[in-house]
């Protein structure tokens, strides 16, 4: 196992609902980034939380939202969930060190579909 | 990723022959370059991983080339099996808010033939 674990491991919505994800990151890690993985895509960056702040944000929108907490776990927030919001949602703890990130580890992800 | 551009998208070889996969960046910014495998339905696997400031890097029958110059690093597979049939995503350290963030190609889809 990597160390990297998320909850739950499925999980369906209906339309307009809000959803958590959560996730904990590896031992020795200091930063925990979430990527969105549609089908037959590469994963693309969400955001990252370093210090339990928000440091790195990709092309998302506002209704998804994150939090880290003192033992460096996450969770991702989606409100107002749409159906291409559906997809795998990964999670991933790496060590920050000098301004770049090294080690990424990835957990199992989630698998989020939207009705 | 949009940072990070992959070819090809599909790759069939012959069982024993090599695969290569190529990708470019645009940030001569970035230091630090991985790789992944991943399988249907199982999560990103890093194989290997290349800083910056190396030129190459070898393990076992994986290698990974960098040209800092040209912004492009390549993925090498040895005598390919088929278990090494999987989806492979490189990645880039990409500049980002207050720090680096990693990027994702779009995926090559590896079928080793028997």
């Amino acid at each position: 196992e990597t160390g990297v674990t998320q909850s739950p491991t499925h999980l369906i919505k209906t339309r307009g609902q809000q959803v958590t994800l959560r996730c904990s990151s590896q031992s020795g890690h200091n930063t925990v980034s979430w990527y969105q993985q549609a089908l037959g895509q590469g994963p693309q960056f969400i955001f990252q939380y370093y210090r339990e702040e928000e440091n790195g944000r990709g092309n998302f929108p506002p209704r998804f939202s994150g939090l880290q907490f003192p033992n460096y776990s996450s969770e991702l927030n989606v409100n107002a969930l749409e159906l291409d919001d559906s997809a795998l949602y990964l999670c991933a703890s790496s060590l920050l060190i000098d301004r770049a990130n090294y080690g990424y580890t990835f957990g199992s992800g989630t698998r989020l579909t939207v009705v | 990723g949009e940072n990070v551009e992959q070819h090809p998208s599909t790759l069939s070889v012959q069982e024993g022959d090599s695969a290569v996969i190529k990708c470019t960046y645009s940030d001569s910014a970035s230091n630090y370059f991985p790789w992944y495998k991943q399988e249907l339905g199982k999560r990103p696997q890093l194989i290997i991983d290349i800083r910056s400031n190396v030129g190459e890097k070898k393990d076992q029958r994986i290698a990974v080339t960098l040209n800092k110059t040209a912004k492009h690093f390549s993925l090498h597979i040895t005598e390919t099996q088929p278990e090494d049939s999987a989806v492979y995503f490189c990645a880039a350290n990409i500049p980002g808010g207050n720090d680096y963030k990693l990027s994702f190609g779009a995926g090559t889809t590896v079928t080793v033939r028997a």
